[in-house]
């Protein structure tokens, strides 16, 4: 059982390139989030989703974009990577229960340069 | 909207001392509360939660936290860490509605935990 698979596990980009960070789930979890980790500041909401074809902003959604067209799968894209933007990533995945756990990926090490 | 505060950046604690980690919450309606751990270079792992019931939840791995309501805490506490306990504890709280979208988790900022030999 792989859990939350998140590729790649590090990326390094030039300001302005796109990429995509990939969030695959084996667990049939009907909920999906994506998160930055940032010093000081723990972990932070960036998108989310309920099931495939809903998605919905976190507290820090500018400049990123996300998909789910199945429920294994949600991608976060960056459309034009900025230095604010270097963090490390976490894809998570859980019930849609507020009581539930939350089960992480490995994380993406992303340096914006 | 719920928040967390975690009051503590950095706790450094010699080995087979005991620790707090402290977490503060607010919220409006009921919660559900969480601790995860992050070692390094990993993800995070569920570390204990309270749903309901006894205050007092505990881990697997000697780890205690207790829910106050009245002082809206969810503190930490081992009573002897270990070189392997070092990490960083992140509290997180969660509501106990329903409705489309409230079901977000919401994390402090972390507190990193240094077992000192």
């Amino acid at each position: 059982n792989a859990g939350v698979t998140q590729t790649p596990k590090f990326q390094v980009l030039k300001t302005g390139q796109s990429m995509t960070l990939q969030c695959a789930q084996d667990m049939n979890h009907e909920y999906m989030s994506w998160y930055r980790q940032d010093p000081g500041m723990g972990l932070r909401l960036i998108h989310y989703s309920v099931g495939a074809g809903i998605t919905d902003q976190g507290e820090v959604p500018n400049g990123y974009n996300v998909s789910r067209s199945t429920t294994e799968d949600f991608p976060l894209r960056l459309l034009s990577a900025a230095p604010s933007q270097t963090s490390v990533y976490f894809c998570a995945s859980s019930y849609f229960r507020a009581n539930t756990e939350a089960f992480f990926g490995q994380g993406t090490r992303l340096t914006v340069v | 909207a719920q928040s967390v505060t975690q009051l503590d950046s950095q706790v450094p604690v010699f080995e087979e001392a005991p620790v707090e980690l402290r977490c503060n919450y607010s919220s409006s309606v009921s919660v559900y509360l969480f601790w995860y751990v992050q070692y390094p270079n990993q993800g995070l792992q569920l570390l204990l939660k309270y749903l309901s019931g006894s205050t007092l939840v505990k881990s697997i791995n000697g780890f205690e936290a207790e829910f106050n309501k009245s002082q809206t805490s969810f503190h930490l506490r081992k009573p002897s860490v270990q070189i392997s306990d070092t990490a960083e504890y992140f509290c997180a709280v969660s509501v106990a509605v329903s409705n489309f979208g409230n079901e977000k988790l919401t994390f402090g900022t972390g507190t990193r935990l240094t077992i000192i030999p």
